[in-house]
């Protein structure tokens, strides 16, 4: 199992621009999230999504928008990249049942918007 | 939501005991207790949770005090790879009251020294 990938690992913008993240799980979890890491601050939760076709808002759902048409995709777009859009995004998967609350994570994607 | 507090940074000589303490003094009584680390560049990953019991298993221990105000997680033999930041969370709730994501801090940065 490859767990939880993202593409692209890094990207640079125009401000402006727009780009769609990606995350895919192959472990058939219901539950995906996408967290944005800044200096000095701790994960923030921007969506997230309990199921196929469903997406709620985080903590910093601004200027972002999500989709989830597949149970193992979960998308984070950006429309109009801004400079305060810069930093890691990482997305997470976990089962809805069993376990506790155990959120795998994928490696990151690096994103700067000039 | 429940918050935690960590010490910024400690230090730990390889081979020891690593303790990492949490302050979760306003946990409510089903909410858990999780522990994440994140190596650098890396997304984070998960450790251990419990509620009230001690809990372990082939990474860490966690000691939970009886009125729940506070854990420790304890690696017992440290090494130099274990050197990281680590997360203490609570579990919070959504804008619809239901518990669904973790609520991240800016955690403890380990050094294990050689």
């Amino acid at each position: 199992n490859a767990g939880v990938t993202q593409t692209p690992k890094f990207r640079v913008l125009k401000t402006g621009q727009s780009m769609t993240l990606l995350c895919a799980q192959d472990m058939n979890h219901e539950y995906m999230y996408w967290y944005r890491q800044d200096p000095g601050m701790g994960l923030r939760l921007i969506h997230y999504s309990v199921g196929e076709g469903t997406t709620a808002k985080g903590e910093v759902p601004d200027g972002y928008n999500v989709s989830r048409l597949k149970k193992q995709n979960f998308l984070l777009g950006l429309e109009s990249a801004a400079p305060s859009q810069t930093s890691v995004y990482f997305c997470a998967s976990r089962p809805s049942s069993g376990g506790g609350n155990e959120q795998f994570f994928g490696p990151g994607t690096r994103l700067t918007v000039l | 939501d429940a918050k935690t507090t960590q010490p910024p940074s400690m230090d730990c000589a390889e081979g020891r005991a690593a303790n990492l303490p949490c302050n979760h003094s306003t946990i409510s009584g089903n909410e858990y207790v999780y522990w994440y680390r994140q190596i650098h560049s890396q997304g984070p990953q998960y450790i251990i949770h419990g509620l009230k019991n001690n809990e372990t298993n082939e990474m860490a221990s966690l000691i939970i005090t009886e009125d729940r105000k506070s854990s420790t997680l304890i690696l017992p033999h440290a090494t130099l790879r274990d050197t990281a930041v680590y997360y203490c969370i609570v579990r919070g709730r959504d804008n619809a009251g239901n518990n669904r994501k973790l609520i991240w801090g800016l955690g403890t940065s380990l050094a294990v020294n050689p």
